[in-house]
């Protein structure tokens, strides 16, 4: 069965620095592109970033490009993702996504990990 | 990029059919057919329900179906039940540079 798990999530005050991580299993985890796509409380999913599946390709909003970093480690199978310079709108559940081998879509999610931002 | 826009919520009784819309632009949903569906239920992950406009994961029941037409994709779900009861979030891929964008989300409700 093809799995998830992210960790990492806490409290911390804005202008702080946090890493996620995300452990995959299940599959071949080199051979698919990953997301991180977060939800603020009670609002919309919002895309935050992409990784091909070699890590050589990145891809970022707006919203968070110069501030976050994708990254991976395809030996320890584990996605991470390093957010710096963290606002209070930055506050969201993130949940790390697997995409499809031939397509544009997510289609394994993690159960997601909460981060705070609060002053 | 902009969020797609769906309708806040859209309901109707078990046994009946419904369609969310999901609009963007010639830039995302009009340029490629690569808008995908999700569920979600409150207090889990989202899940896939439908990719590349139309098709769907192994596992997802047939009453789900999805179109496009121009700057509009569509969800249908057929023969509503109550377990279809969730927020549905379409999304697109947006080209090279960004790759995906979000809608704001319906929440379907089954009377």
């Amino acid at each position: 069965e093809m799995q998830l798990l992210e960790s990492g999530g806490g409290f911390l005050h804005p202008g702080g620095s946090l890493r996620l991580s995300c452990a995959a299993s299940g599959f071949t985890f080199t051979n698919y592109a990953m997301n991180w796509v977060r939800q603020a409380p009670g609002k919309g999913l919002e895309w935050v970033s992409a990784i091909s599946g070699s890590g050589v390709s990145t891809y970022y909003p707006d919203s968070v490009k110069g501030r976050f970093t994708i990254s991976r480690d395809n030996s320890k199978r584990t996605l991470y993702l390093q957010m710096n310079s963290l606002r209070a709108e930055d506050s969201a559940i993130y949940f790390c996504a697997k995409q499809g081998r031939y397509f544009y879509a997510m289609d394994v999610w993690g159960p997601g990990t909460t981060v705070t931002v609060s002053s | 990029q902009s969020a797609l826009t769906q309708p806040a919520s859209v309901s109707d009784s078990p046994g009946q059919s419904i369609t969310i819309s999901c609009t963007g632009t010639s830039s995302d949903v009009g340029a490629y057919n690569y808008v995908s569906w999700y569920q979600q239920h409150p207090g889990n992950a989202p899940k896939l329900m439908i990719y590349d406009v139309t098709n769907r994961p192994s596992g997802v029941s047939n009453r789900f179906s999805g179109s496009k037409s121009g700057n509009t994709a569509s969800l249908t779900i057929s023969g509503l039940q109550a377990e279809d009861e969730a927020d549905y979030y379409c999304s697109s891929y947006t080209g090279i540079s960004t790759r995906y964008v979000f809608g704001t989300g319906t929440k379907v409700t089954v009377l």
